[in-house]
């Protein structure tokens, strides 16, 4: 299995700030990584594909980059509705599939 | 419109085989480069990805967990089942079924259910 990491755990933040996320693999993933936000309650929603692809529906205020072992979720301008747990996830193996252990964006 | 409902008993006891179903419309499991898959989530915890059944009919299992899962398909029925043999108080958590799929950039999960709330205790 691909162990993924992500960094912070948590953070706070306000609305209007631009913010960070990191996730790093435990080896090579090129650009097979994904991006998810799941807020209290509710089921994950897909944001981000291969790094850098905005799922569709998703504001362009969320942006991905990266590759090979280090990976970022951007927020450029923080809104209310984004206070969530943001989740990467591996997609590199064709046999078991991984997740990091989640950032979530609190209210500053 | 693709949706997804999972659906199984809220209460197993420990040793117990909790049978999950993932009901699902808008897309079919015959086609080519579709998935279903399995994924949980402790309370408070992160998620964990599970199993997962392709249009080929090929299964892929958790490492950690392939001994006690079980996954299959009824096409015609759009749905899938996961048993979980062998239930402990840590299985205890909200189980998603989600749609996948094989794109040219790797797997993803495009489309989720509500999740079902399973716990586990005597």
């Amino acid at each position: 299995d691909i162990p993924m990491t992500q960094s912070p755990s948590s953070l706070a933040a306000s609305i209007g700030d631009r913010v960070t996320i990191n996730c790093r693999a435990g080896q090579d993933i090129m650009n097979y990584l994904n991006w998810y936000q799941q807020k209290p309650g509710k089921a994950p929603k897909l944001l981000i594909y291969a790094a850098s692809r905005l799922q569709s529906g998703v504001p362009s205020r969320f942006s991905g980059s990266g590759s090979g072992t280090d990976f970022t979720l951007t927020i450029s301008s923080l809104q209310a509705e984004d206070f969530a747990t943001y989740y990467c996830q591996q997609s590199y193996s064709t046999l078991t599939w991984t997740f990091g252990q989640g950032t979530k964006v609190e209210i500053k | 419109q693709v949706t997804l409902r999972e659906s199984s008993p809220a209460l197993v006891k420990p040793t117990q085989t909790l049978t999950l179903t993932c009901s699902f419309s808008g897309f079919s499991l015959s086609t080519s480069a579709m998935c279903v898959s399995w994924i949980r989530q402790p309370p408070g915890k992160a998620l964990e990805w599970l199993a997962l059944i392709d249009w080929d009919e090929d299964t892929y299992y958790s490492t950690s967990l392939q001994t006690r899962l079980t996954i299959s398909k009824d096409t015609s029925e759009n749905q899938v089942v996961l048993t979980m043999t062998n239930m402990d108080p840590v299985d205890t958590g909200t189980y998603y079924c989600a749609r996948c799929y094989y794109g040219d950039y790797g797997l993803s999960f495009d489309y989720w259910g509500q999740g079902t709330l399973v716990a586990v205790s005597s």
